[in-house]
């Protein structure tokens, strides 16, 4: 079946330092990744995305990074800031699916300490 | 910047009684969706909606719900028989294509009594 998951359920650092946010996808068929932000509240924010053809995609502060051997995603946020503080989520968009549905994993709560 | 738009935000309702979400996507986007979450859990897909059809629907999607494209710009979830485990927040989104990000609104929460 299709199955991603989050290592950890949460994440507390300190501000300023880095902060990696695991996942692990089970379906080796998935080629298209997304990382969202969700703020208390809100709906889910996309934060960057990558596709199964890179291993590593850069954005503003924010780094992913695939590892299609063992089936694992990143998420690096440098220099860590209260506002980053909310539960992050991997998504998959499933090629086994054409319609471009998203299959989330369980979320990581980031604490950001001052 | 453009953005999907939910509405009501907050939604209370009896149980068995019907209720209809609200959702306007972004204007040149084609592939719609509606999601749950259940506090504290993970977002969960419910349905695609493209070319004026669902596309795809999953095991909660059962007979009590239906999506509706009425005109050019809404988007709508109707559940015709609320029960106490449909409480959540409901997320609309859609898509440009079907392999690009998902923009979400920020969701109507339901509470169902």
């Amino acid at each position: 079946g299709e199955s991603v998951g989050l290592h950890l359920p949460t994440l507390s650092v300190q501000e300023g330092d880095n902060s990696i946010i695991n996942c692990a996808y089970s379906n080796s068929a998935s080629d298209y990744f997304i990382w969202y932000k969700q703020e208390s509240g809100k709906g889910p924010q996309f934060i960057i995305d990558i596709r199964s053809n890179m291993d590593k995609r850069q954005g503003q502060r924010v780094t992913v990074l695939l590892n299609k051997t063992v089936k694992h995603l990143s998420l690096q946020i440098a220099a860590t800031q209260p506002g980053d503080s909310a539960v992050y989520f991997c998504a998959e968009n499933s090629r086994s699916s054409n319609t471009g549905k998203l299959i989330f994993g369980q979320g990581t709560t980031l604490q950001v300490k001052p | 910047e453009p953005e999907v738009t939910q509405t009501p935000s907050h939604q209370v309702t009896q149980m068995g009684q019907e209720v209809i979400l609200r959702c306007v996507p972004i204007s040149n986007h084609l592939y719609f969706y509606w999601y749950r979450q259940i506090l504290g859990q993970k977002v969960e897909f419910l349905v695609s909606f493209y070319n004026n059809e669902i596309s795809e629907k999953s095991e909660i999607f059962d007979d009590q719900f239906s999506v509706e494209r009425p005109d050019g710009s809404n988007f709508t979830l109707k559940i015709r028989s609320t029960k106490l485990e449909d409480s959540a927040m409901y997320f609309c989104a859609s898509k440009e294509m079907a392999n690009t990000e998902a923009f979400f609104g920020q969701g109507t929460r339901l509470t169902v009594v």
